[in-house]
């Protein structure tokens, strides 16, 4: 079956250091994939996605990168901030799995904190 | 602003009782899910939903039921048969079409006391 394995952290960082939280996934088909972030007490917030190989996703700064022939879509920021400081859930939904039930997958989450 | 609703925000349970989570979307989203989080487990898939009157168990479904009544309506029952249920529960939806992403609910935080 489909699955994500990511960085599980947690991972603590300066103000204004560079970030990478790694995600690679198994899939039977040709999955979109997506990164998600949940800051304390709420939902999940799509950051960015990419639905094919080499599409690069961005958003706030945030950017990974669909790399087919390592099935990984890592996340990195140059310069992170106090206010990025959340969880950070890579997932993806495969076209060919079960057809067109649209089920995301989800890794277990990455902590991120950011001190000043 | 259209968007996903869950209520109550936090819920207490007792035990041997069943309570009911609501999620309400007016983004006129085809798909609905619920998922369960706890701490170091990420999220796991109760059930979902892609057309109304229909449903599907996920991965965790034992001690749960939900109802698709409605496009814009999904609950879920969480039942006395659910030994554990103290967690925090997610509702998405999603429309129709590959590569898109969930919309979220805030969640409700259920706790047995």
């Amino acid at each position: 079956g489909d699955s994500v394995t990511q960085m599980e952290g947690p991972v603590t960082l300066s103000e204004e250091a560079f970030l990478t939280i790694n995600c690679t996934y198994t899939a039977t088909g040709y999955p979109s994939l997506f990164w998600y972030v949940q800051y304390p007490g709420e939902g999940l917030q799509l950051l960015l996605k990419a639905t094919k190989a080499d599409d690069k996703g961005s958003n706030k700064g945030f950017e990974a990168t669909y790399r087919k022939e390592t099935t990984s879509f890592h996340l990195e920021k140059g310069s992170v901030q106090v206010s990025d400081s959340a969880v950070y859930f890579c997932a993806l939904t495969d076209k060919n799995s079960g057809g067109s039930n649209y089920k995301l997958t989800f890794g277990k989450g990455t902590l991120l904190t950011v001190n000043p | 602003d259209g968007g996903i609703t869950q209520s109550p925000k936090y819920l207490f349970r007792k035990e041997g009782q069943n309570v009911t989570l609501s999620c309400e979307q007016n983004l006129n989203h085809d798909a609905m899910y619920w998922y369960r989080q706890d701490p170091g487990q990420g999220l796991r898939l109760i059930y979902y939903s892609q057309i109304v009157n229909d449903f599907q168990k996920g991965d965790i479904a034992e001690g749960y039921s939900v109802s698709r009544e409605k496009k814009e309506s999904f609950p879920l029952t969480v039942t006395s048969a659910q030994k554990n249920p103290t967690a925090f529960y997610l509702c998405a939806s999603v429309p129709l079409g590959q590569g898109r992403g969930y919309t979220f609910g805030s969640g409700t935080r259920l706790t047995v006391v």
